[in-house]
């Protein structure tokens, strides 16, 4: 069963209109990270949070959002949607902030924008 | 910025080959992971190093202890099922909430 879930598994949008990408871990864990995975570019960090707040952002636009409502939770909202936000984009958790020896990954939201 | 540079890009492995995975770093790295992601896109964590080597399988990672700029995956007797994208990720000295990955090497193993 998979521990980190990640709904939808694939999302078509038109451009400017608004997506929420959900995370949800049953690791027990308390730190979530948002990744994104462009054609042809380098997995890329996008955010980190610890105890459900928000510890690093490395994402530019403002248009990112992301969303923890539960300890479990780590939801992506994207407004104002760009073809060029088009990617893969990957939860993943890990006990605490620094133990990036046991991260693990969700199986990816992959985005489409029309 | 750090940049982490795969090589080589793509692979072509007959079943029963060795073959190894290299990652260059720009600047002196504290830890290095390996992972692979498989043909549904999902990632899955290989090995993580801060130093020195682990083996798991045919499956061999090290991780130059001295400079702490690259590392290597080496793929003993290769099968199909090896086949995925390997991708490296490193953790800089002074930045330890978040990895920055390499581009990946795509590896085919064919009978």
């Amino acid at each position: 069963d998979p521990k980190i879930i990640q709904k939808p598994k694939y999302l078509v949008a038109v451009t400017g209109s608004e997506k929420i990408l959900i995370c949800e871990q049953y690791l027990g864990h308390n730190a979530m990270y948002w990744y994104r995975q462009s054609a042809k570019k380098p997995l890329e960090f996008m955010f980190s949070y610890s105890y459900q707040k928000l510890m690093d952002n490395q994402t530019a636009s403002s248009r990112f959002q992301p969303q923890s409502s539960k300890k479990n939770h780590l939801d992506l909202q994207i407004t104002a949607l760009k073809p060029d936000d088009s990617a893969t984009y990957f939860c993943a958790s890990s006990q605490e902030l620094t133990d990036n020896e046991r991260l693990f990954f969700g199986h990816g939201t992959k985005l489409s924008v029309l | 910025g750090d940049q982490v540079e795969q090589s080589p890009s793509a692979l072509s492995l007959h079943e029963g080959t060795d073959s190894a995975l290299r990652c260059n770093f720009t600047t002196t790295m504290r830890s290095v992971q390996w992972f692979r992601q498989n043909s549904r896109g999902s990632l899955i964590s290989l090995f993580y190093l801060a130093s020195g080597t682990k083996e798991n399988g045919r499956l061999k990672s090290a991780f130059d202890s001295k400079e702490r700029r690259y590392s290597t995956l080496h793929i003993r007797d290769a099968q199909l099922e090896d086949s995925g994208t390997y991708f490296c990720a490193a953790e800089a000295l002074n930045y330890a909430q978040g990895l920055t990955f390499g581009l990946g090497t795509r590896v085919s193993v064919f009978p």
